[in-house]
């Protein structure tokens, strides 16, 4: 089973910084099967990036994913009230998928 | 417009039965597998398993096989989590996801359509002891 990590575990930024998100994969992973979704509070998870850069429909171009082998980021340029959730990876390129614990962002 | 529609939250006792359900619209819903996540309260996301409501082909991660028990029915667009014995432990938001794919996922289950591109609102369930 490949375990994904993420960190930092808390993220406290200002409206308008660069947030830089990290998730490591315990195996390397092709950059294919890589994704990242956003959990606003009390909402449902929302798919951001899938492939590691490929943005979904809808998703600001604010946001972007890069990495490959065992290192993974997503990125968001100008961070904006709203972009306050917690943010998972997660991997589907191995027999078990799983998720990274997640990153919470907090806009201040 | 896809959407997916849950069931309502559940209050059980341990060992009782329960079924949740998600109902599908605004696609085909035969033609799209569905997978199901946990949340345990205050925690991460966690794969419980997908489904094919074409054929009827399930998987499961193997933290939850043997457990629960995925289905469909074509019919009314709808697909299921079923559990035949509650624990405590199961207390969490269920949330049904689709998968963005056509095609069948391959048993290693090594897919560039492994991702959830559509959710639904989540079901919680609590089960006391």
């Amino acid at each position: 089973e490949i375990v994904l990590t993420q960190s930092p575990g808390t993220l406290s930024l200002s409206p308008g910084e660069r947030a830089t998100l990290s998730c490591r994969a315990s195996q390397s992973l092709s950059d294919t099967y890589l994704g990242w979704y956003q959990q606003r509070p009390g909402q449902a998870p929302r798919l951001l990036i899938s492939g590691a850069f490929r943005r979904a429909t809808g998703i600001p171009d604010r946001f972007s994913g890069s990495g490959s082998g065992t290192d993974f980021t997503l990125t968001i340029s100008r961070l904006e009230p709203e972009d306050s959730a917690v943010y998972y990876c997660q991997q589907y390129g191995s027999s078990v998928w799983t998720f990274g614990p997640g990153t919470k962002v907090e806009i201040k | 417009e896809v959407q997916l529609l849950q069931s309502g939250a559940e209050v059980k006792k341990a060992g009782e039965s329960l079924q949740i359900s998600c109902q599908g619209s605004g696609y085909s819903f035969i033609n799209y597998w569905i997978g199901w996540v946990r949340q345990m309260p205050g925690k991460g996301l966690e794969w419980v398993g997908i489904f094919c409501p074409a054929d009827s082909d399930a998987r499961y991660s193997p933290s939850f096989r043997g457990r629960v028990t995925l289905s469909a029915d074509k019919s009314v667009n709808t697909a299921y989590l079923q559990w035949s014995s509650l624990q405590a432990s199961d207390t969490a938001r269920y949330f049904c996801a689709r998968l963005p794919g056509t095609v069948g996922i391959p048993s290693t289950m090594v897919t560039t359509d492994g991702y959830f591109d559509y959710w639904g609102q989540g079901t919680l369930v609590t089960v006391s002891s």
